[in-house]
């Protein structure tokens, strides 16, 4: 059973804080490793497909980095909004599997103004 | 932009009863899955879907579940005879092609109750 744990599970931090929370995934059989946001009520949104080893990835405030040897993923977040607030969920990609993704339970962020 | 969409948002049933959530995917894409998620549990994978057929299901996709393409656009799972435990969040997602850089586009969610 493949095993896939986000910390925290949520956070609350200051309009303008940067923030950071981890995923960690099994090191083997690697594929790919995603990352989604998610509003109640709406669809999760892909933020980043990482596929290698070292890879960084960038979308605005929003960056994520991958250590596929040691099977974690951290996800940054620069001067947090009020519209950055959402579940950041990480989901694990693993080879030979059909493409399924096996989730974290997610990092509920909240920005107060 | 192209997305998937989901129909209904909320669905309640009785214990027992049928129901069949509707999905439509992202029009050239080419796999498709259904995931659910029970309230504060993770999100789990149900079932894989490509070429007309299931190409990988989980364990808790049993004899009570079935998936459907039935025209080329809607992508439908079916639950003949609902249990309580059934009701969670179900969510749709499709991927264009295979490969590790694509990603899978997830609709909105189908909220299932049953009573």
């Amino acid at each position: 059973i493949l095993n896939v744990e986000q910390s925290p599970q949520s956070l609350h931090v200051q309009e303008g804080d940067s923030t950071n929370f981890t995923c960690s995934f099994p090191s083997s059989n690697f594929y790919a490793l995603h990352w989604y946001r998610w509003e109640t009520a709406k669809s999760p949104e892909a933020l980043f497909v990482m596929t290698l080893n070292g890879d960084e990835k960038k979308k605005g405030r929003i960056s994520a980095t991958l250590n596929t040897k040691e099977g974690y993923s951290y996800l940054y977040i620069k001067g947090s909004q009020p519209e950055d607030s959402a579940t950041y969920l990480c989901a694990f990609e693993s080879g030979g599997s059909n493409y399924k993704l096996t989730f974290g339970k997610g990092t509920l962020l909240t920005v107060n103004p | 932009e192209p997305e998937v969409t989901q129909t209904p948002s909320h669905q309640v049933t009785q214990m027992g009863q049928e129901v069949i959530l509707r999905c439509v995917p992202i029009s050239n894409h080419l796999y498709f899955y259904w995931y659910r998620q029970i309230l504060g549990q993770k999100v789990e994978f149900l079932v894989s879907f490509y070429n007309n057929e299931i190409s990988e299901k989980s364990e808790i996709f049993d004899d009570q579940f079935s998936v459907e393409r039935p025209d080329g656009s809607n992508f439908t799972l079916k639950i003949r005879s609902t249990k309580l435990e059934d009701s969670a969040m179900y969510f749709c997602a499709s991927k264009i092609d295979r490969g590790p850089s694509y990603e899978q586009y997830f609709g909105p969610g189908t909220r299932l109750t049953v009573t």
